[in-house]
């Protein structure tokens, strides 16, 4: 079956610091994978994607390489801020049909 | 252009009483996808709808849930016979279309969600 296992929270950095979540799917075929944020209150926001393999995703500074050989999506920046703490989740999608399958959510505090 | 909009965004019932949460999609979106967040927990997929249709419902619980997507209005999330269990945050996701294909994926929108609480 498919299925995403990310590592647990809460990751407590301070600002400037480097941040690693790491995250790992089981999948039959080619699973896009992707990288949410959800913010207090708030509904998920897609923060990056990679459609097949050795795709690099990046925005706001976050980056995310598909390894299909470690079956990985790790995500990283190189200096968090304040504003960035938040939860954040892995997913891969479901080729036929696009739905999605979440890990169960890192959640990120960056104190000043 | 307006996003994903859900209501009501937080909804209290009692045990026992039906809870019914709105979706209305993007603008010319018409796949509809549902997802629930137990507390401290990931979203799971419940069901996925296009116009008057359901594709896929693997995700729904077999009693009391029920889920529609009519040709005219929002999506619709039915929840009968509430119990405490049902206690969660709903998210809809609506999408262009799904894109059944190896290299592209269309993108899902996240609705703000409704929180769900049943006392």
């Amino acid at each position: 079956g498919n299925s995403v296992t990310q590592m647990e929270g809460p990751v407590t950095l301070s600002e400037e610091a480097f941040l690693t979540i790491n995250c790992t799917y089981t999948a039959t075929g080619y699973p896009s994978l992707f990288w949410y944020v959800q913010y207090p209150g708030e509904g998920l926001q897609l923060l990056l994607k990679a459609t097949k393999a050795d795709d690099k995703g990046s925005n706001k500074g976050f980056e995310a390489t598909y390894r299909k050989e470690t079956t990985s999506f790790h995500l990283e920046k190189g200096s968090v801020q304040v504003s960035d703490s938040a939860v954040y989740f892995c997913a891969l999608s479901v080729r036929d049909t696009d739905k999605l399958i979440f890990g169960t959510g890192t959640r990120l505090q960056v104190f000043p | 252009n307006a996003g994903v909009m859900q209501n009501p965004r937080h909804l209290v019932r009692r045990r026992g009483q039906e809870a019914r949460l709105r979706c209305s999609p993007m603008k010319g979106h018409s796949h509809v996808y549902w997802y629930r967040q137990l507390p401290e927990e990931g979203l799971k997929f419940m069901v996925y709808l296009q116009k008057e249709n359901i594709i896929d419902e693997s995700g729904m619980p077999k009693e009391r849930f029920s889920a529609e997507f009519p040709k005219e209005g929002p999506s619709i999330l039915r929840i009968q016979q509430v119990v405490r269990g049902d206690s969660a945050a709903y998210f809809c996701a609506s999408s262009l279309r799904a894109s059944g294909r190896v290299d592209s994926y269309n993108e899902q929108f996240f609705g703000p969600g409704t929180r769900l609480t049943v006392l």
